[in-house]
């Protein structure tokens, strides 16, 4: 088991510039979150996946933010058009859920992508 | 707004010393977990506890859930320097969707040699 992975770690972009960030879940999980982190402040949620779909979507979301899982396996985010207050490290963190006995609270964090925008 | 506050905020002290971090909320959480995150690093899970007036115990550190599963408190017996780094408390509400974490915002330990 590798643990969640995300890159890159670190991305400096001009303001109105596009971003891409990765990541990959444990292999085992089906859901997975993505978390946004400023200075001084703990991670907020901003969406999470249970395998390909999408299933809620924080206010913080703005329509410049998306994510996608197409096969259920790694994640992207994507930023359109940064501005300097997307600066922050963006984490992604992972999960086994199910209903049945073994329900899972634990979430699993990777490394974080921390973003710059100039 | 955290949903989840801690206390304090930062906490400066010598090896060897005991610590306690506080993480408080009016909600309250089906489960609570800690953190602990170094600068630049995602956090690592230290715990979960899930049962009103939890106890669990991981080698020095001691980590309880309120019996109304609203509070939970980290206890630290004979700090190490390997201890420093950023406590953070997440808990996932009983009333949300079974995703989210809310997270407090995190209490700075540094344990000075």
């Amino acid at each position: 088991d590798t643990g969640v992975s995300q890159d890159p770690r670190h991305k400096i972009t001009k303001r109105g510039q596009n971003v891409t960030f990765r990541c990959d879940p444990i292999s085992e999980h089906n859901r997975l979150y993505w978390y946004r982190q400023t200075l001084g402040q703990g991670p907020e949620f901003l969406t999470y996946f249970q395998n390909e779909a999408q299933l809620e979507k924080s206010r913080l979301l703005s329509d410049r933010f998306s994510a996608e899982r197409p096969k259920g396996s790694f994640s992207t985010l994507e930023i359109q058009r940064t501005e300097q207050g997307d600066s922050a490290m963006y984490l992604c963190a992972s999960s086994f859920f199910s209903r049945g006995p073994r329900m899972d609270y634990e979430q699993y964090f990777g490394p974080g992508t921390r973003l710059t925008v100039t | 707004t955290q949903l989840l506050e801690q206390s304090p905020q930062f906490l400066s002290i010598q090896e060897g010393e005991n610590l306690t971090v506080y993480c408080n909320s009016s909600s309250v959480f089906s489960s609570l977990q800690w953190y602990r995150q170094e600068p630049g690093e995602g956090p690592v899970l230290l715990v979960t506890v899930v049962t009103g007036g939890e106890v669990k115990k991981l080698k020095r550190l001691t980590f309880q859930f309120g019996d109304a599963r609203k509070d939970s408190s980290l206890h630290i017996t004979a700090a190490q320097p390997g201890d420093t780094g950023l406590y953070l408390c997440a808990g996932a509400i009983t009333t949300d969707s079974w995703g989210k974490l809310q997270f407090g915002a995190g209490t700075q330990v540094v344990v000075t040699p």
